[in-house]
């Protein structure tokens, strides 16, 4: 079983707040690393795959790279809204897909 | 398309009872995942099929489980005898290939085994 680790576990911040969090994962086998976003009582919707070491990758004000090298991904979220309100999920491929335990983000209006 | 389907929503069942749980995926999809999520664990891989062969079962908690795929739109998770710490949100997910393909889930099945 590989280790896919997110920080923080939780994340509380103010409408309007940028944050960021991290998704860290083994640098060796790598083939792809999924950003999924998880609404309570929704199922998980894809929001970034990424795959060259370097890569960026932008949806409106989520952004997200990628160090396969060193083994992170960062997901940053500029100007938080309450709507962004959701669990965020890494997954890592290499051999088989790994999910991350997620980072729960609380935007306080 | 309608994406990834499961039935049923939400299932009440009284430990000792056989459970199954139904999933058609995306069509044209050859990847078909079965995931549980727990307070505890967070999303677990139970299993997976790669045109409609089981690959990986090694996330299957127990002899309890198990999971068919008889043709490539219909796959079944089956528990039995269920018992009270089944209870969880079983995701269907489908994917085009495994590694730079995304996974789509469909809405889940919330099982509450009393």
């Amino acid at each position: 079983i590989l280790n896919v680790e997110q920080s923080p576990q939780s994340l509380h911040v103010q409408e309007g707040d940028s944050t960021n969090f991290t998704c860290s994962f083994p640098s060796s086998n790598f083939y792809a690393l999924h950003w999924y976003r998880w609404e309570t009582a929704k199922s998980p919707e894809a929001l970034f795959v990424m795959t060259l070491n370097g890569d960026e990758k932008k949806k409106g004000r989520i952004s997200a790279t990628l160090n396969t090298k060193e083994g992170y991904s960062y997901l940053y979220i500029k100007g938080s809204q309450p709507e962004d309100s959701a669990t965020y999920l890494c997954a890592f491929t290499g051999n088989q897909f790994y999910f991350g335990t997620g980072t729960s983000l609380t935007v306080i209006p | 398309d309608a994406g990834v389907i499961q039935s049923p929503r939400h299932e009440v069942t009284e430990m000792g009872q056989e459970v199954t749980l139904r999933c058609k995926p995306i069509s044209g999809h050859d990847y078909l995942f079965w995931y549980r999520q727990t307070m505890m664990r967070g999303l677990e891989l139970l299993i997976y099929f790669n045109n409609n062969v089981p690959i990986d079962d090694s996330g299957m908690p127990e002899d309890r489980f198990s999971a068919k795929m008889p043709n490539a739109s219909f796959s079944t998770l089956k528990i039995q005898p269920s018992e009270p710490r089944d209870s969880a949100v079983y995701f269907c997910a489908s994917s085009l290939s495994q590694g730079i393909q995304t996974q789509y889930f469909g809405p889940g099945t919330r099982l509450l085994v009393l």
